[in-house]
């Protein structure tokens, strides 16, 4: 069965601190992958995805993912964390241009000063 | 450029009332349409997808019901709420490039 698994649900970083967020995915064909973020009371707003090609993924905000395969991984990184970044993350993967996409159940980002 | 709206963005119900979402998008034909329940700190739940005018598919079974009666619009409802029914609804929509793009969410109290 799909699935996808955030493991941390709250993380709190310091910032200017470096972010990494966990995301480990079951799905039987090549997947897409997505991270999300979402700000309090908003919709989901889509920092970047995987289709294929590269590995290593760069989205907005300075976000980048490395998608590696050998360990069913998807993980989100930053270098430097704003305190603007504060907000739930969500991973979630989907066939591409079918109808089923699967969300994990989120991170919540805490970042202080 | 596409766009998706969805209202309205804040209702306070009684248990028992009727509901009624909506959910437009502009720009994109014949797109798969999703509606997404959000419980408070809680992951998204898929309600309802349509890949089509009249075609739904419901994921999860309840009181609530979608329907498409435009190729862009996409209708939650529910003839009596419960106070489960409370929480974040979000509305998507996804084309060729493969991406989920959400609307901005609206949010039910149930009281």
């Amino acid at each position: 069965a799909q699935s996808v698994t955030q493991p941390d649900i709250h993380i709190t970083v310091s910032e200017g601190a470096s972010l990494e967020l966990r995301c480990n995915y079951s799905y039987g064909a090549t997947p897409y992958l997505f991270w999300y973020v979402q700000s309090p009371g908003q919709g989901l707003q889509l920092l970047l995805k995987y289709f294929s090609g590269d590995t290593l993924v760069q989205g907005i905000k300075g976000f980048e993912a490395e998608f590696k395969r050998s360990q069913s991984s998807f993980n989100l990184r930053k270098p430097s964390v704003h305190w603007s970044d504060a907000a739930e993350y969500f991973c979630a993967v989907g066939a591409g241009t079918g109808n089923q996409f699967y969300f994990g159940t989120g991170t919540s980002l805490t970042v202080i000063p | 450029s596409q766009t998706i709206h969805q209202w309205p963005a804040t209702l306070v119900q009684p248990v028992g009332s009727p509901l009624s979402l909506e959910c437009t998008v502009e720009g994109t034909s014949n797109p798969n349409l999703y509606w997404y329940r959000q419980a408070a700190g809680r992951g998204l739940q898929l309600l309802f997808y349509s890949v089509g005018i009249g075609q739904i598919s419901s994921e999860v079974p309840q009181n609530l019901s979608a329907s498409r009666p435009q190729d862009r619009q996409f209708i939650l409802s529910s003839k009596k709420l419960l106070l489960s029914d409370s929480g974040f609804y979000l509305c998507a929509w996804s084309g060729n490039t493969g991406e989920l793009f959400f609307g901005e969410g609206s949010r039910l109290t149930v009281l």
